[in-house]
Order: C-alpha cells, then sequence, then structure tokens
C-alpha cells in the first residue's frame, strides 16, 4: 500500500562523511520533490525532478545534490555534511507539476555527529 | 515572495470543543492549497487539498475553506478528540516552479 518510501528511517553520518538518502515511488508521478524541515521550522524544498529535467532552489547549499536514475526512485546526496544539516529530509511526488496535490513519504531524520 | 502564516502558534483545548485554525499567504497567484498533519518526529500526511477554483473541502469531521482574494484559509475540526493532537501545516502551492510553501504550523493539543 505504500505509496512514497524513504529509507532509511532514520540515519546518523559523522561530521563531512558524505551521505545519500534514498526515496521511492509507486504511483508512476512524473515529479518528485527534496524537502528539509529543520526542527520546529517549515519545510523548505531543496529541488525538485520533472520527469529527468532538474530544478534547483537559488538558495539550495551546493552541497546537496540529487540523482533520478529512473521515474520510481529519487536519490538525495549530501557531500559533506555539517552539524547544520541535521534535519527530517521528506521526499514528496507529484503527478504533474501545477495544481496536483502532492504526497509526502515518512521522511528521513538526519543526525549529524 | 510567498510568505505563509498560521495562526495560533499553539491551541490547547478540551476535547469534544470544535475549533478553526488559521491560514494567511501573501500571493494569492495559487494553484491549490494542501492542509497537513504532522505527529512528532513523523512525515506529513496530507489531510485536505483545495484547487484555487474552489472555496471549501470536506473529509469527516475536517472542513477547510479558502477565500483565495483575501489570501485566507480556515481548518476547521469538529468534536476534537485526543488523537487530533498534533502539528497542522498549511502549504500553499503558486509560482513558476510550483513549489509548496510552507507555513510554520500549529500545535494543536487537544486534552481528554
Amino acid at each position: 500500500d505504500a505509496m512514497v518510501i524513504q529509507n532509511p528511517r532514520y540515519q546518523v553520518t559523522q561530521f563531512g562523511k558524505p551521505v545519500t538518502l534514498s526515496c521511492s515511488q509507486t504511483l508512476n508521478h512524473n515529479v518528485m520533490y527534496w524537502y528539509q524541515q529543520k526542527s520546529s521550522q517549515a519545510p523548505k524544498l531543496l529541488f525538485h525532478y520533472y520527469d529527468k529535467d532538474f530544478n534547483n532552489e537559488a538558495d539550495t547549499p551546493d552541497n546537496f545534490q540529487s540523482r533520478r536514475p529512473n521515474t520510481s526512485f529519487c536519490f538525495l546526496d549530501i557531500r559533506s555534511p555539517g552539524l547544520g544539516d541535521a534535519a527530517m529530509y521528506l521526499c514528496a511526488t507529484s503527478r504533474d507539476p501545477g495544481g496536483d496535490e502532492q504526497y509526502f513519504g515518512p521522511g528521513t531524520r538526519l543526525t549529524v555527529t | 515572495k510567498q510568505e505563509v502564516t498560521q495562526i495560533p502558534a499553539a491551541l490547547s483545548v478540551p476535547e469534544g470543543e470544535n475549533l478553526v485554525l488559521n491560514c494567511s499567504f501573501t500571493d494569492s497567484a495559487i494553484y491549490n492549497l494542501q492542509w497537513f498533519r504532522q505527529d512528532p518526529g513523523k512525515g506529513l500526511t496530507s489531510l485536505l487539498l483545495i484547487q484555487s477554483s474552489q472555496r471549501e473541502q470536506t473529509s469527516g469531521r475536517l472542513n477547510a475553506s479558502l477565500d483565495k482574494s483575501s489570501g485566507r484559509s480556515t481548518l476547521y475540526i469538529a468534536a476534537s478528540q485526543p488523537g487530533d493532537s498534533a502539528t497542522y501545516l498549511c502549504a500553499v502551492n503558486g509560482g513558476s516552479n510550483y513549489k509548496l510553501t510552507f507555513g510554520k504550523g500549529t500545535l494543536l493539543t487537544v486534552n481528554p
């Protein structure tokens, strides 16, 4: 039944050690999004893929990268995590951009030690 | 730049009470507005989606309204229950990159 799946649910990494978060979807949606939510703050869009087209938010740090090898999977790579990157990372999908509903996964809680 | 504000930041009510959560946004050029629920340490659960052409949506004890011209939405929860305790987030979808802009949420506590 799961529609948007994120793995792992909890990730601990060391300062400066690259980490990859995974998102998969069974909805066959064209758009996949990555949001960052820091403690007690609103979720903030990092980037999104519309099919194979990558769209980066202007204020997303270069430390954050993304890959979408196929329709079902999307990855978030953090090249050199800092303490300030500790957050909940939320993946979402929608059929198309614009007026379509976004469906969210359960999130990955990232801790940086 | 779209800004979304939610008032109040926190709300505590006794079980059974009807309540209203408020959301306002600065740019009325939106595609839709979504209300989400977030339990502590968890992801987002979509509650209701209102398209820009709609005035309201209902699901069970929840009713969301949208007044696009004034940049306001409300989420009405009828007969609140302790299980409704969570943070409720409002998000508007608009702009050239179709992103959701979220408010900071209202932390709701329903006391038995």
